[in-house]
């Protein structure tokens, strides 16, 4: 079965300064990736995706992840973190041959200093 | 286009009642999901449909926790008898087949 790790729970970064949330995974081959946004009293909005190809994958509102598999990682950056970036942030993986039944990692909770 | 729709938003009750939740998908979107967010964890699968068939009910608590989707469009999804750890919010999405998933905004349950 595949699981997730965000080894951060919370972070704390100055606006204007880069932001990296880490996020492992464990799976026997290659899954899809996802890095989901959660906002006080939002649902969820998913902010990019990997399925295959290049392992440096944009999303919106300017966040990018890299996969890496030698490292079974996913790591969600930004290279300049804007007050309203401020939510908890959540990696998720879903096994490639079986729809798209996520298991999320526990969240890591984004504090934006002035 | 209207996203997700849950409701109500929040409800409390005491342990042992009974409480449903209400979710209506994007239109045309043939897979739904329930999953139940503790505080300080992330989502976790409680059911899904395709259409009006349950694809994946492996870690819905089938002594307490009933779901359905009739006609394939909305869901309930039922909790009877309620437990203190019950307490979570609890998030309807919804997808075109096993494309991206969209969430509503929950059902945030405290249970007394």
């Amino acid at each position: 079965a595949q699981s997730v790790t965000q080894p951060d729970i919370h972070i704390t970064v100055s606006e204007g300064a880069s932001l990296e949330l880490r996020c492992n995974y464990s799976y026997g081959a290659t899954p899809y990736l996802f890095w989901y946004v959660q906002s006080p009293g939002q649902g969820l909005q998913l902010l990019l995706k990997y399925f295959s190809g290049d392992t440096l994958v944009q999303g919106i509102k300017g966040f990018e992840a890299e996969f890496k598999r030698s490292q079974s990682s996913f790591n969600l950056r930004k290279p300049s973190v804007h007050w309203s970036d401020a939510a908890e942030y959540f990696c998720a993986v879903a096994p490639n041959n079986a729809g798209n039944m996520l298991t999320f990692g526990g969240g890591t909770r984004l504090m934006v200093k002035p | 286009e209207a996203g997700v729709a849950q409701s109500p938003r929040y409800k409390i009750i005491e342990k042992r009642q009974s409480v449903a939740f209400w979710c209506n998908p994007i239109s045309g979107h043939a897979t739904l999901y329930w999953y139940q967010q503790i505080l300080g964890q992330g989502p976790k699968l409680l059911i899904q449909f395709q259409n009006n068939g349950v694809v994946d009910d492996s870690q819905l608590p089938k002594d307490r926790f009933s779901a359905e989707r009739l006609k394939g469009v909305d869901s309930t999804l039922k909790i009877q008898p309620a437990k203190l750890e019950d307490s979570a919010v609890y998030l309807c999405a919804s997808s075109h087949y096993y494309n991206e998933q969209f969430f509503g905004p929950g059902t945030r349950l405290t249970v007394l």
